[in-house]
């Protein structure tokens, strides 16, 4: 089956170094989504592309959060510089154009900001 | 605005019981589309059912079923004869038309443990 490959799984680092997370959708999805998940805030969406043009990034924090599409094959949400609160469970999706289509989630990427 | 709320936080069963998972939706679109996902311990997010605004009809796959109610903006997940491996978060989601995107608004999930 395939899958959304999210890169790293688990990611630990100190306060105000830089985070790279990296996502690879599905082959022929042309949507690609950001969320993050957090106890408090549950499952929010940060930022989301349709072929490879970023649609909406409101939910992302624009100082320091930045998200980009390279190519089709490679997603990025990048920090800088990175603050504890910002420790939470990255997930990319990828589904294809069109609100009934489900989409497909990555395993996340377990961030924390010491 | 959209929003979804699922008003059980958690819920403990013994294996072979049946149970339900209450989804509410808000949203003044007359199209939209509904999900659940499953979230088990490991993490990952697992696509379980789409059902759309037009399409009132329940639905049974397995020992799940999902009940959509248009009436009550109700789009409520049942397992029946619950498995120790049903134990996971389950979160309902709403989303928004293709011309806002097709992003998903999640409700805050319902935690559920099924215990031998």
């Amino acid at each position: 089956d395939a899958r959304v490959t999210q890169t790293p799984r688990h990611k630990v680092t100190e306060m105000g170094q830089e985070v790279t997370m990296r996502c690879q959708p599905i082959l022929g999805h042309n949507t690609v989504f950001w969320y993050r998940q957090t106890m408090m805030q549950g499952l929010e969406l940060l930022a989301y592309f349709r072929n490879r043009a970023p649609l909406d990034d409101s939910g992302m924090p624009k100082d320091r959060f930045s998200a980009e599409m390279p190519d089709a094959t490679l997603a990025t949400l990048k920090i800088q510089p990175s603050e504890p609160r910002d420790s939470a469970v990255y997930f990319c999706a990828s589904g294809v154009t069109g609100a009934n289509q489900p989409q497909h989630f990555g395993d996340g990427t377990r961030l924390s900001i010491l | 605005a959209q929003k979804v709320t699922q008003a059980q936080t958690e819920i403990s069963v013994v294996e072979k019981e049946d149970v339900t998972l209450d989804c509410v939706y808000e949203t003044r679109d007359t199209t939209y589309y509904l999900f659940w996902y499953k979230q088990p311990p490991s993490g990952e997010l697992v696509f379980l059912i789409r059902r759309n605004s037009f399409d009132e009809q329940n639905e049974i796959s397995g020992r799940y079923s999902w009940n959509f109610q248009k009436s009550t903006s109700s789009f409520n997940f049942t397992i029946t004869a619950s498995q120790v491996v049903d134990s996971a978060v389950y979160f309902c989601a709403l989303t928004l038309p293709y011309n806002q995107g097709g992003k998903l608004i999640f409700g805050q999930g319902t935690e559920l443990s099924v215990k031998p």
